[in-house]
């Protein structure tokens, strides 16, 4: 079975500053997915990012990028230039291709002004 | 604005009565999914429906009985429920039932309380 671990539960970061969210996942697995996923007050999950195991780039969308470390089997995401709509929670996730998705346990970002 | 839509948005029921969670997608997406979300956790998977048909059901107790009218539709049937049940459920949909090709599209959720 696969884990996803996000060691952060809180953080907090100044509006434009940048921050790192992390998380690692355990998998025997070789072609694999992974995902951030961010729900902000309004309860409404939205992607943020996905990465396919079996490309070496990082994926990047806009002010969001990820870190992946195949090796160490780390997936962090960065948030560069923090806005205030950033406050949510965000959760990593793994999947196999053909399966579910397996959810971290989430990290709750607070972004002050 | 989400694509896929969930009514009712906030629900509050006894624990005899009947009520139903609907969810409804216009995406030509052929998976759906009902995820059951408690505060500060991640959503635990409930139940799947890949081209209309029950794919997926994560032991889930059977006072909750989804359906799946048409390949946009999806709804969730309570009853009996217990004030555990009280969560956020959230639907969601893609485009196949394979996750890694195809992500997740959620809904905005129905707030359930259970009294």
């Amino acid at each position: 079975a696969q884990t996803v671990t996000q060691s952060q539960p809180e953080m907090s970061v100044q509006e434009a500053e940048t921050v790192t969210l992390s998380c690692t996942y355990d998998t025997s697995e070789n072609n694999y997915y992974l995902f951030w996923y961010k729900q902000p007050p309004s309860r409404q999950m939205i992607l943020v990012i996905r990465q396919e195991a079996y490309k070496q780039q990082n994926a990047t969308e806009n002010r969001f990028s990820v870190n992946f470390q195949k090796a160490a089997k780390s997936f962090s995401l960065k948030i560069s230039d923090s806005q205030l709509g950033d406050t949510a929670m965000y959760f990593c996730a793994f999947s196999n291709a053909g399966n579910m998705l397996t959810f971290g346990g989430g990290t709750r970002l607070m972004v002050k002004p | 604005d989400t694509e896929v839509t969930q009514t009712p948005k906030h629900l509050v029921m006894g624990m005899t009565n009947k009520k139903s969670l609907k969810c409804e997608q216009h995406m030509g997406h052929r998976a759906m999914y009902w995820y059951k979300q408690k505060a500060k956790k991640p959503p635990e998977l409930m139940f799947v429906y890949s081209y209309e048909k029950l794919s997926i059901n994560e032991s889930v107790p059977s006072r909750f009985s989804p359906e799946c009218p048409n390949s946009s539709l999806l709804n969730l049937h309570l009853h009996a429920l217990q004030p555990e049940d009280s969560a956020l459920y959230l639907c969601a949909s893609s485009q196949e039932g394979r996750q890694g090709n195809s992500p997740l599209h959620f809904g905005n959720g129905t707030r359930l309380t259970v009294t």
